[in-house]
């Protein structure tokens, strides 16, 4: 199984709601990230997990707030989105972030529109 | 910091062959992979070098200059499938072996 699944696909709210995005894979990775993606931009990087723990916060505002509930398992609370937050939101995952060589599997993302 | 260049599109012909360039500037570079996205959907894995030289995996072969901070990713025989944005991206050890993005290469394959 190489799979990487998010929920939900689609997902519109309004600046004043809370949400969740979830994603979940079963390789035994240890190593999650969310990136998101504008329309026609490359991913950015968002967070890193890392065992269970926040590595990496690439200076992300704080409307965002990841949780690691477990070693599958991969959480992003949206809370007070602006219009610009629009955005595919991806997840990945790797075996670890120590090697070099181990590709991130990515999930088929969560496409948010925020009105 | 990290700079990665790709051209922002590209079109051939099927059954063609076409390269698409990728070049980087890293402090401290740990591998470079390739990746393919179709519109709106996940990008998904084709390839991963770290060593000089050529990897070839199917119709699809990538190539790298460490000295040159320089990467192509060759596609052969090439199918309507192919159209797609082919993403070059970068490891950085200094940036925690995270992956770095280039803007991609919008790649649309014509009859």
């Amino acid at each position: 199984d190489t799979e990487v699944t998010q929920t939900p696909k689609h997902l519109v709210m309004g600046m004043t709601n809370k949400k969740s995005l979830k994603c979940e894979q079963h390789m035994g990775h240890r190593a999650m990230y969310w990136y998101k993606q504008k329309a026609k931009k490359p991913p950015e990087l968002m967070f890193v997990y890392s065992y269970e723990k926040l590595s990496i916060n690439e200076s992300v505002p704080s409307r965002f707030s990841p949780e690691c509930p477990n070693s599958s398992l991969l959480n992003l609370h949206l809370h007070a989105l602006q219009p610009e937050d629009s955005a595919l939101y991806l997840c990945a995952s790797s075996q670890d972030i120590t090697s070099g060589s181990y590709e991130q599997y990515f999930g088929p993302g969560t496409r948010l529109t925020v009105t | 910091g990290q700079n990665i260049d790709q051209p922002t599109e590209m079109t051939a012909t099927e059954g063609a062959i076409v390269q698409i360039n990728c070049t980087y500037q890293t402090s401290g570079f740990n591998g470079l992979f390739w990746y393919q996205q179709h519109a709106g959907e996940a990008p998904t894995f084709l390839s991963y070098n770290v060593l000089d030289g050529l990897e070839e995996k199917g119709r699809f072969s990538s190539f790298l200059s460490r000295s040159k901070g320089y990467s192509y990713l060759l596609l052969k025989e090439l199918q309507m499938k192919d159209s797609a944005s082919y993403l070059c991206a970068v490891r950085d050890q200094t940036g925690a072996n995270n992956l770095f993005f280039g803007t991609g290469t919008r790649l649309t394959v014509i009859p």
